[in-house]
């Protein structure tokens, strides 16, 4: 079955570390993006890349890097530069196809600090 | 500023028992609205798009409308397997890229 894969679940950092977040996906779509979801708020768009080795800044960059190497592909690092980076992380990917497409979804990673 | 405010933020039924959940929204252009179910610790599952005022779609007990100014979710005879968080999102026309403004969502519980 085509879908989103996110890898690890759970993951936990340490002060002054950075951690790598992965997101594949093999329903052949060229976009991607990664969210962050906090208790009480909607999904806040961290960056997103609408195509092989180009990637854009979202809402909430700021502490945030990602690549994408391959079309599967979108990691997303969390540097130390992130103060608060306790949150549920969501990567999404969508067609780009014309017409209104939806964004479909992996089942998250939830990052917490140690 | 585009913007999306969904009610009641949480909402508590018996199964059998229907209810709607509201999802208003404030852009400059309307693309696409969508419905997402979200259970906990999972990502959110795509339900519905919606294009038009006047639109609306169906799937199992759930149908999705659209006005010009908001979205409702209607729940028919609720299930227990119904409880999740149920998130909306706007494409506004202005962004240039796939963009969504998503709602904080409502969390529903239906009890036997």
């Amino acid at each position: 079955d085509g879908g989103i894969t996110q890898s690890p679940k759970y993951l936990f950092r340490k002060e002054g570390q950075n951690v790598t977040l992965s997101c594949e996906q093999n329903l052949n779509h060229d976009a991607m993006y990664w969210y962050r979801q906090d208790p009480g708020q909607g999904l806040r768009l961290i960056y997103y890349s609408q195509i092989v080795n180009d990637f854009q800044k979202g809402d909430i960059a700021e502490g945030y890097s990602v690549s994408r190497e391959k079309k599967e592909s979108f990691p997303l690092t969390v540097t130390s530069a992130q103060k608060n980076p306790t949150a549920f992380y969501l990567c999404a990917s969508s067609s780009r196809d014309r017409g209104v497409q939806p964004q479909h979804f992996g089942d998250g990673t939830r990052l917490s600090i140690l | 500023e585009d913007q999306v405010t969904q009610s009641p933020e949480a909402l508590r039924l018996q199964e059998g028992e229907s209810s709607s959940l509201n999802c208003s929204y404030t852009v400059s252009g309307l693309r696409g609205l969508f419905w997402y179910r979200q259970d906990p610790g999972k990502g959110p599952e795509f339900l519905f798009t919606l294009y038009s005022a006047g639109e609306e779609k169906e799937k199992e007990r759930l149908k999705a409308t659209l006005t010009k100014k908001e979205s409702f979710l209607h729940i028919t005879a609720p299930k227990p397997e119904d409880s999740a968080t149920y998130l909306c999102a706007v494409q506004p026309t202005s962004g240039g890229y796939n963009k969504l403004i998503f709602g904080a969502g409502t969390r529903l519980a239906v009890h036997p």
